[in-house]
C-alpha cells in the first residue's frame, strides 16, 4: 500500500494561472479531505468527499476553488484564477469508514504552491 | 462549533526527559481523537488513535490519553530523544462522516 500520493510536491503559478493538485488515497479508502496549511499556522479544513459526492465543503473559499472526486481517479483540488494568498501547502488525507469503528485519517506529503 | 488549543505552541525541553503534550477541545461529544507528527516541510504521519469510549492508546514510548469529560487530550513521550522534535498536533472528529478539526499544534524542541 503506497500510502496517499500527492502531485505534484511543488507547483509555481503565476498570478491567474489555474492550479490542479491530485490527491490518490490509499487503497480501499473511499473518502478524501483537502486542508491548507500557512506558515507557522494550523492546517484548515476545505472540503471533504465520497467518491463522486462533496459532504462537506464549509471550508472552500465561494470563489475560485474546486474540488472533485470522481468515481475513477484521483480527487482533485482546483484553484483558478490563483492569487500570491494562494501560497501555502495543501495537504489531502484519506479515509475508510468501518461501520463501529475509528475513522483513522492518513495524509499525503502535501503540495507546496508558490504563486509567483 | 468545535474548537481545539494546543498549549504551549512550543516547547524545549532536554534529551531524556519526559513530557507531556497538551490538548483541549471545546465540545465534549467527539467521535475519535488523533495525534499526528509533522516534520519540518513534511506532510503528517498518524501517531496515535483515541475511540471515544477509550481512555488511552500507547505505542512505544508515547501514551495518549483521553478525558471526554472534561474536554482533554495528553500525548506522553517517555525518554525523550532528539529525533522526536516535530511539531505534534491534536485533531478531532465529532461523528464518523465528518470532518477531522485540528489544533494549531505543539513545536517541540529536543535539547541534545
Amino acid at each position: 500500500n503506497a500510502g496517499v500520493m500527492q502531485n505534484p510536491r511543488h507547483l509555481v503559478r503565476r498570478r491567474g494561472q489555474e492550479a490542479r493538485l491530485r490527491c490518490s488515497p490509499m487503497k480501499g479508502h473511499s473518502h478524501v479531505y483537502w486542508y491548507r496549511q500557512l506558515p507557522e499556522e494550523g492546517l484548515k479544513f476545505m472540503v471533504y468527499l465520497q467518491k463522486e459526492n462533496i459532504i462537506d465543503e464549509s471550508g472552500m473559499p465561494k470563489e475560485r476553488f474546486s474540488a472533485e472526486f470522481p468515481k475513477e481517479g484521483p480527487s482533485i483540488l482546483r484553484i483558478q484564477q490563483v492569487v500570491r494568498g494562494d501560497s501555502a501547502a495543501y495537504f489531502c488525507a484519506s479515509s475508510q469508514t468501518v461501520p463501529g469503528g475509528p475513522t483513522e485519517a492518513f495524509f499525503g506529503q502535501g503540495t507546496r504552491l508558490t504563486v509567483v | 462549533k468545535q474548537e481545539v488549543t494546543q498549549i504551549p505552541a512550543a516547547l524545549s525541553v532536554p534529551e531524556g526527559e519526559n513530557l507531556v503534550l497538551n490538548c483541549s477541545f471545546t465540545d465534549s461529544a467527539i467521535y475519535n481523537l488523533q495525534w499526528f507528527r509533522q516534520d519540518p516541510g513534511k506532510g503528517l504521519t498518524s501517531l496515535l488513535l483515541i475511540q471515544s469510549s477509550q481512555r488511552e492508546q500507547t505505542s512505544g514510548r508515547l501514551n495518549a490519553s483521553l478525558d471526554k469529560s472534561s474536554g482533554r487530550s495528553t500525548l506522553y513521550i517517555a525518554a525523550s530523544q532528539p529525533g522526536d522534535s516535530a511539531t505534534y498536533l491534536c485533531a478531532d472528529s465529532m461523528n464518523r462522516d465528518d470532518k477531522i478539526i485540528f489544533g494549531k499544534g505543539t513545536r517541540l524542541h529536543i535539547l541534545p
